[in-house]
């Protein structure tokens, strides 16, 4: 059975702090790791990754992928109030049809 | 941009009833698009791939019978809950992969 962890759970910081999110996966056939920010409904695409080593960046958020240590981290420097959200990881293992397997996502609460 | 409209965002219904949740892309066809259920502080966990023209596929544990998929045609594709439960209370989401999803639906059964 696939399997997407993501820790922490939630996190708490204050505005300008830097906060590293943590995704490690087990997945049978893996294709991409993809990060979502998931405010209130619909999930945000972020970030794509199919390549270990090579990072990902827009703006304040970067996200790299260690496929030979099966985890992600994404990277949200100089936070602010509205990146307060729940970050979503997730594994495709169905190819060109991204079959989806998603972590429980972390809690971001940044207080101004 | 693309957009993926989905509706009802809400929906309350009594035990024993049936609810249709359509979920339709705007600008862009997909001959597959997956459905996810959420439960309060639970990931998105699979539950069906809807196949434009065939039967959609549905996931271990997902009861076809119970959750019934139709992708009639490349821009639209409609879950029905039927005989809907308490339990069946949730939060449904489609998604057009990777990027898009739509607004979800919150379904609450009385």
């Amino acid at each position: 059975e696939d399997k997407v962890v993501q820790s922490p759970l939630s996190l708490v910081v204050h505005e300008g702090d830097t906060v590293t999110l943590n995704c490690s996966y087990e997945v049978t056939n893996f294709r991409s790791l993809l990060w979502y920010k998931q405010e209130k409904k619909a999930p945000t695409f972020l970030f794509m990754l199919t390549s270990s080593g090579i990072e990902k960046k827009s703006g304040r958020l970067s996200s790299i992928l260690d496929k030979k240590e099966l985890f992600s981290i994404l990277n949200i420097t100089a936070t602010q109030t509205g990146d307060s959200a729940v970050y979503l990881c997730a594994v495709n293992s169905g190819g060109s049809n991204y079959k989806l397997t998603f972590g429980k996502g972390t809690l971001l609460t940044v207080n101004p | 941009g693309a957009v993926v409209s989905q509706h009802p965002s809400r929906v309350i219904c009594k035990s024993g009833t049936s609810v249709k949740i359509e979920c339709r892309s705007l600008d862009f066809q997909a001959t597959t698009m997956f459905w996810y259920r959420q439960f309060p502080k639970q990931s998105l966990m699979l539950m069906a791939t809807s196949n434009e023209g065939s039967k959609a596929t549905y996931e271990q544990g997902v009861e076809k019978d119970k959750f019934l998929i139709n992708h009639a045609s490349l821009t639209l594709s409609t879950l029905t809950v039927t005989s809907a439960h308490p339990e069946d209370s949730s939060f449904y989401i489609c998604s057009f992969p990777p990027s898009f999803f739509g607004q979800g639906t919150r379904l609450t059964v009385v």
